[in-house]
């Protein structure tokens, strides 16, 4: 199984500032990286597909990177909508499909 | 417009059984592949079951094989979740999530989602 680590756990930021959300994944998973937002109440939405792409109707505020085992999600300019919590997703390997533990982006 | 919309979640005793159903909408169902992704009480996101679109190839995780059956009616374009034996940690939101791409394989990258039933086990 394809462990994933987030880091940081909470990450704590002003509208405006620059976020930028690690994900590690415990062997290489090529570029089959995913990343959600997930509001409480919410469905997940998906950001970003393998590493870099931009889901339908993402603001290009968010971007990708990464291949192999480490992966950046960067937000450039935060927006008040932007703080909720971040999840990557590998479908490298799989059963099973596995997700981080989750960023939590906190207003500072 | 694509909607995933859950139901059937609800309390249950622990050894008891409950059947999750999606209906969807929006877009050709048969043609892409279909998942059930749970999160537990401030946990993150778990995924639990995927089906392929034929409905003839599906996967589980190890902490539900051999309790949960997931299974799609195309002429309904449902999808359904049977879990028999349910327990306590099994306490969630079950969300269902639908593949970013078309094909007879899953893709597994879920680009619509559902807003989630929630199932608690409890005596």
């Amino acid at each position: 199984e394809i462990v994933l680590t987030q880091s940081p756990a909470t990450l704590s930021l002003s509208p405006g500032e620059r976020a930028t959300l690690s994900c590690r994944a415990s062997q290489s998973i090529s570029n089959y990286l995913l990343w959600y937002q997930h509001k409480p109440g919410q469905a997940p939405r998906l950001l970003i597909y393998d590493a870099f792409n931009r889901a339908t109707g993402i603001p290009a505020r968010f971007s990708g990177s990464g291949s192999g085992t480490d992966f950046t999600l960067t937000i450039s300019s935060l927006e008040p909508e932007d703080f909720a919590v971040y999840y990557c997703q590998q479908r490298s390997n799989w059963p099973p499909i596995t997700f981080g533990q989750g960023t939590r982006l906190e207003i500072k | 417009e694509v909607q995933l919309l859950e139901s059937g979640g609800g309390l249950v005793q622990p050894g008891g059984s409950l059947r999750l159903s999606c209906v969807a909408s929006g877009f050709m169902f048969t043609s892409y592949g279909m998942s059930w992704v749970r999160q537990a009480p401030g946990k993150g996101l778990e995924w639990v079951s995927s089906i392929n679109g034929s409905g003839n190839g599906t996967y589980y995780a190890d902490s539900v094989k051999g309790r949960f059956t997931i299974s799609r009616d195309k002429s309904k374009n449902m999808l359904y979740l049977q879990m028999n034996s349910l327990r306590v940690e099994d306490t969630a939101i079950f969300y269902c999530a639908k593949d970013m791409r078309r094909g007879s394989g899953n893709t597994n990258s879920f680009d619509a989602w559902g807003q989630g039933t929630l199932v608690t086990v409890s005596s």
